[in-house]
C-alpha cells in the first residue's frame, strides 16, 4: 500500500525566502510521485510530478522537487517565495497497477509574509 | 483545450435527500475519478470510473455511487444525505494510464442543512 506522509500543516515564510514543504512517502514498489497546489475555492493543479526519468523535477512557477530513495523522500522548494505562492500544497502518490488512483498527503497551507 | 468541468459549483441539500453531481472530463481522457474534501478528512479517494467501468474504489459505504457514460462524462449519486457529507467534491480526469496526472475541476461545494 502506498502512502505520503507531509510534514507540517502550516508554514510560513517572508516574501522572497526558500520554500521547503516536505513530504516522505511509503510505498512497496517503485512509486510515482506529484505536488499539486490549491487556490481557494479552486480544485488542484498539478505543479509536477516524478516518474522515475529524473530524480530533480522541475514544475510551474519556479517549483521543483527532488526524488531521495534513501530518504523515501520528495521535498518541494522554490528559491524564492512570491505573495502569489500562498496556497495549499499536496504530496500525492500512485503506483503501477492501481490504475488513477492518488493518495493524497494531508496538505501543508503555505502563508507568504510581505 | 477545455479542463475538467464540475456542475453545479454548489449544492445545497437537508438530511435524508439524494444528490446527484456531474462531471465532464477534458476531451480525449477516458478516466474519471472523484475525490471528497473535508477540513478533517482532506481529500479522500471515492472511486475511479474507465471505460464506464468502476476500475477502483475508495472505503466508503453504499450510499456514494457514480456511473460514467459512453462520452466519459461521470456521475457521482450519494443517497440519504448526512450532515458528515457536507464537503466539496472534486473531480479529476486522465488518459488513463497509471503514471499520467489527474486534471481537476473547481468541484462541487454540498451543504447539508
Amino acid at each position: 500500500a502506498q502512502s505520503v506522509t507531509q510534514l507540517g500543516s502550516h508554514v510560513s515564510v517572508s516574501e522572497g525566502a526558500l520554500v521547503l514543504l516536505r513530504c516522505n512517502y511509503s510505498s512497496s514498489v517503485p512509486p510515482y510521485l506529484f505536488w499539486y497546489v490549491q487556490y481557494p475555492n479552486q480544485g488542484l493543479q498539478l505543479l509536477l510530478k516524478y516518474t522515475s526519468a529524473a530524480t530533480l523535477v522541475k514544475g510551474i512557477n519556479g517549483f521543483e522537487a527532488e526524488f531521495k530513495k534513501s530518504e523515501t523522500s520528495f521535498h518541494l522548494t522554490k528559491p524564492s517565495a512570491h505573495m502569489s505562492d500562498a496556497a495549499e500544497y499536496f504530496c500525492a502518490v500512485s503506483a503501477p497497477n492501481v490504475g488513477s488512483k492518488i493518495i493524497f498527503g494531508s496538505g501543508t497551507r503555505l502563508s507568504i509574509r510581505p | 483545450k477545455a479542463g475538467v468541468t464540475q456542475t453545479p459549483r454548489y449544492l445545497i441539500k437537508t438530511r435524508g435527500q439524494q444528490v446527484t453531481l456531474s462531471c465532464s472530463p477534458i476531451s480525449g481522457h477516458r478516466s474519471v475519478s472523484w475525490y471528497q474534501q473535508t477540513p478533517g478528512q482532506g481529500l479522500q479517494f471515492l472511486f475511479e470510473y474507465f471505460s464506464e467501468t468502476q476500475r477502483n474504489k475508495g472505503n466508503f459505504p453504499g450510499r456514494f455511487s457514480g456511473r460514467q457514460f459512453s462520452n466519459s462524462r461521470s456521475e457521482m449519486n450519494v443517497s440519504t444525505l448526512e450532515l458528515g457529507d457536507s464537503a466539496l467534491y472534486l473531480c479529476a480526469s486522465s488518459l488513463g494510464e497509471e503514471n499520467q496526472p489527474q486534471h481537476f475541476g473547481d468541484g462541487t461545494r454540498l451543504s447539508i442543512l
